[in-house]
């Protein structure tokens, strides 16, 4: 079956950088596209990035441009994050997710989501 | 890339049928047959309940239903159940690679 796990969540202070990472199993890692979504505390699904299944391809929500970069080794089944610049307003769970067979990017798995907190 | 509008809460009662509606504009809801919907019960992942408008994954109920008109989706559950009650967030492609979920909803079993 599908699984996705996450790691690399924890505290930290703002400013400073974190990378994710999500290994999946159950699947043929380098024939999906995978994804990137956060929900804060309380709150709702952001999407936050997506990446084709060759890495040929990424792109990022507006509000993390420039800080936060996508990435995945198809060798290693593994799909990063890395997070520089990190704000206040980017605490929240992590979730790696799998892209479907259909198109439109569209999630079928997600994982168990990884906890980021930045806080002084 | 603003979040998709979804009504904050809904409620029904065991056996009868609930409606989440999904409204966006003509980049993302009305301008793709990509949309999907998701539950979330507290403290747990996403699950897919519906993809591509109208179409359910195996194992998925066919208590849940989807549709779409114009820049609305919608997900409709018949025959409510006290297990239903979660959070339900829809899911649209919006072109040029990127995504855009629903603010969220409630649904309350009474």
């Amino acid at each position: 079956q599908v699984q996705l796990v996450e790691s690399g969540g924890g505290v930290v202070q703002p400013g400073r950088s974190l990378r994710l990472s999500c290994v999946g199993s159950g699947f043929t890692f380098s024939n999906y596209g995978m994804h990137w979504v956060r929900q804060a505390p309380g709150k709702g699904l952001e999407w936050v990035a997506v990446m084709s299944y060759d890495g040929s391809k990424k792109f990022h929500t507006d509000s993390v441009k420039g800080r936060f970069t996508i990435s995945r080794d198809n060798s290693r089944n593994t799909l990063y994050m890395q997070m520089n610049s990190l704000r206040p307003e980017d605490t929240a769970v992590y979730y790696c997710a799998k892209v479907g067979g259909s198109s439109g990017w569209q999630i079928d798995y997600w994982g168990q989501g990884t906890l980021v907190t930045v806080s002084s | 890339q603003s979040a998709l509008t979804q009504p904050r809460s809904v409620s029904g009662s065991p056996g009868q049928s609930v409606t989440i509606s999904c409204t966006g504009n003509s980049s993302d809801v009305g301008g793709y047959n990509y949309v999907s919907w998701y539950q979330q019960h507290p403290g747990k992942a996403p699950k897919l309940l519906i993809y591509d408008v109208i179409n359910r994954p195996s194992g998925v109920p066919g208590r849940f239903s989807g549709s779409k008109s114009g820049n609305t989706a919608s997900l409709t559950i018949s025959g409510l159940q006290a297990e239903d009650e979660a959070d339900y967030y829809c899911y649209s492609y919006a072109g040029s690679y990127t995504s855009v979920f629903g603010g969220g909803t409630k649904l309350t079993v009474l």
